[in-house]
């Protein structure tokens, strides 16, 4: 099946501090990739869809201007979370869709556990 | 929006035991997922089943998209099976069930 690649796996930052989360697709191009949050115990909540050159759509509830993403490619998109608080502190989770109109499958990183200080 | 749910929400299972999981969905979708999460937090693919049946290995589910629901089959159940599941639809975007967390023991 197709990968993706999601880094870190693991941050441990200070309040106050921006952290980048990385999601590329490695076999495959995602003109579309997602941004999900999950805390313990819970299911997965979209935050925002990501789009390849275009401005990412959030969901309800989510301020774009603390998780800011950024699609620059069809196979990278990042997710900063700007001035970190502890209660930001979560499971990141990415996924990308195949561009092919056949494949209309997500596939998931193996998602990145934040924790701040 | 559309709502989807997952029963049970819990599972106990003695290894070796059959189980089936299932997943409502409120309205018509494009298509379905199923996913385990393993301890770890990663997202193992299942089944992409927006319609009829699929079989891997031990595993099998069925969607009935007419009448909004999909099962998951687990038979002969091993310890590492034991995560949650979660199926998830999508209407455009996926939007996930609750799960169900199945512990598998020896």
């Amino acid at each position: 099946g197709a990968v993706v690649s999601q880094h870190p796996s693991r941050v441990i930052c200070k309040s106050g501090t921006s952290v980048k989360i990385e999601c590329r697709s490695l076999d495959f191009q995602a003109t579309t990739m997602f941004w999900y949050r999950q805390f313990p115990k819970q299911s997965l909540m979209l935050m925002a869809t990501s789009n390849e050159g275009s401005k990412a759509t959030y969901e309800q509830g989510v301020e774009k201007d603390k998780f800011l993403i950024n699609h620059a490619s069809l196979t990278l998109s990042t997710l900063t979370v700007t001035s970190a608080h502890p209660e930001d502190s979560s499971f990141y989770i990415c996924s990308a869709r195949d561009t092919q109109p056949t494949k209309n499958i997500q596939y998931f990183g193996a998602g990145t556990r934040l924790s701040v200080l | 929006g559309i709502q989807v749910e997952q029963s049970p929400p819990d599972l106990i299972l003695q290894e070796g035991a059959n189980s089936t999981l299932r997943c409502n969905f409120s309205d018509s979708v494009n298509n379905l997922q199923w996913f385990h999460q393993n301890p770890w937090g990663q997202l193992i693919n299942l089944f992409y089943i927006p319609s009829g049946t699929k079989q891997n290995g031990r595993l099998s589910a069925t969607t009935v998209a007419t009448e909004r629901y999909s099962l998951l089959y687990i038979s002969s159940s091993q310890t590492t099976d034991s995560g949650v599941y979660f199926c998830a639809v999508n209407t455009g975007k996926l939007i996930f069930g609750q799960g169900t967390t199945l512990q598998v023991k020896p």
